[in-house]
């Protein structure tokens, strides 16, 4: 049980559509990131949150946005969407980010399939 | 900028038998290192980690990673596997100064009985 709970867990959208997932992060973390995770592949850095604020972002094109709420909660955000976004979407909070190597709690994902 | 090479995409073991995943790493600077687990179905947990001092690192489950900087490797063993260890293992690496997580493409370990 790391603390960190994501919504919904599965869910099927259509090619073009929108889809917003949320995640509830451990209290007191103030950073949230989150990766994606292609079938048979390693998570990827989308981006991440710290105090409200986006303070890096992968290699991933801006219909890709996110939101950090001061009660701990996040969403990640995904504009015109294509078949290859399907994947796992995994939320992972720390105090700090991995500034001194603080560690790094994932939620269990939410599955996206684009149909 | 930082990558995980995971050597080995499948490790099939006998159960109690031992096991060594192996994992390398590239970068220029000084880095974290990281061992992963996910079980079918599941998100990710950590299994150990090596941020600095002592090589050798253990996890409460049995693992043990040892970081060889000459090498750049961060290899992943267990002396005697059980049936409950199969799960896919992520070796992620990051950058000291607050750089995000980078993974390798995992290891799915299975182990027979």
């Amino acid at each position: 049980e790391t603390g960190v709970t994501q919504s919904p867990t599965h869910l099927i959208k259509t090619r073009g559509q929108q889809v917003t997932l949320r995640c509830s992060s451990q209290s007191g973390h103030n950073t949230v990131s989150w990766y994606q995770q292609a079938l048979g592949q390693g998570p990827q850095f989308i981006f991440q949150y710290y105090r409200e604020e986006e303070n890096g972002r992968g290699n991933f094109p801006p219909r890709f946005s996110g939101l950090q709420f001061p009660n701990y909660s996040s969403e990640l955000n995904v504009n015109a969407l294509e078949l290859d976004d399907s994947a796992l979407y995994l939320c992972a909070s720390s105090l700090g980010g991995t500034h001194s190597g603080n560690t790094i709690y994932f939620g269990e994902g939410s599955w996206l399939t684009v149909v | 900028a930082q990558s995980v090479t995971q050597l080995d995409s499948q490790v099939p073991v006998f159960e109690e038998a031992p096991v060594e995943l192996r994992c390398n790493y590239s970068s220029s600077v000084s880095v974290y290192l990281f061992w992963y687990v996910q079980y079918p179905n599941q998100g990710l947990q950590l299994l150990l980690k090596y941020l600095s001092g002592s090589t050798l690192v253990e996890s409460i489950n049995g693992f043990e990673a040892e970081f060889n900087k000459s090498q750049t490797s961060f290899h992943l063993r267990k002396p005697s596997v059980h049936i409950s260890d199969t799960a896919e293992y992520f070796c992620a690496v990051s950058e000291w100064g607050n750089t995000p997580l980078v993974f390798g493409k995992g290891t799915r370990l299975s182990v027979i009985a």
